[in-house]
């Protein structure tokens, strides 16, 4: 059974074309939610942890809320490098504090 | 650049050689991590470190040997692959259970 779930699994944008990507998660208790940027050939790039419902966090063009069953990542008036597959993990309370289980991904294409 | 360094950044090796992929952190991390991520996937949680010692082994077969030789070091011994074994392994960091992951580049395996 799936616990975290992402969608779009690929999102094409335009330049300045502003989105957003969501995770799902089926977890009974989240511990915390992690967000990161993985380019091709590179490792995970992390940006962002949300813990709580309702906690938003920023940096640059991109925004990451939580609420009870979802995180979105909100990409503004986004740029060709903002390109990239995005990862969404989380955490569980009640098994081993050390295990991420990641959504599949989406991949964002923004065009120049 | 990231704070996880990974060596070498590939590898090719036949099924019957003995190889050992490395790697470093020295932002004080207590917990080091070892994934493996196939192409188009999310990656794979194989074995944690905490304190230097073994926490979670994921089921990996035998012919995967980690080692933690200090806190800021930790090997991948490798031994008889299989060619499903081709893969990107990556090696990650926290600063304990429930803090961000901070990932390497990876090493690209292959096997023959």
């Amino acid at each position: 059974e799936d616990q975290v779930t992402q969608s779009p699994e690929a999102l094409r944008l335009q330049e300045g074309e502003s989105s957003s990507l969501n995770c799902s998660y089926t977890v009974s208790g989240l511990r915390g939610l992690f967000w990161y940027r993985q380019d091709p050939g590179k490792g995970p790039e992390f940006l962002f942890t949300l813990y709580s419902a309702g906690e938003e966090k920023e940096k640059e063009r991109l925004k990451a809320t939580l609420t009870k069953k979802e995180s979105f990542l909100h990409i503004t008036a986004p740029k060709p490098e903002d390109s990239a597959t995005y990862l969404c993990a989380v955490q569980q309370e009640g098994t081993n504090d050390y295990k991420l289980s990641f959504g599949a991904g989406t991949t964002v294409t923004v065009r120049a | 650049d990231t704070e996880v360094t990974q060596t070498p950044k590939h590898l090719v090796m036949g099924m019957t050689n003995k190889k050992s992929l490395k790697c470093e952190q020295h932002m004080g991390h207590r917990a080091m991590y070892w994934y493996k991520q196939k192409a188009k996937k999310p990656p794979e949680l194989m074995f944690v470190y905490s304190y230097e010692k073994l926490s979670i082994n994921e089921s990996v077969p035998s012919r995967f040997s980690p080692e933690c030789p200090n806190s800021s070091l930790l090997n991948l011994h490798l031994h008889a692959l299989q060619p499903e074994d081709s893969a990107l392994y990556l090696c990650a960091s926290s600063q304990v259970a429930h803090q961000p992951q901070h990932f390497g580049d990876g090493t690209r395996l292959s096997i023959l």
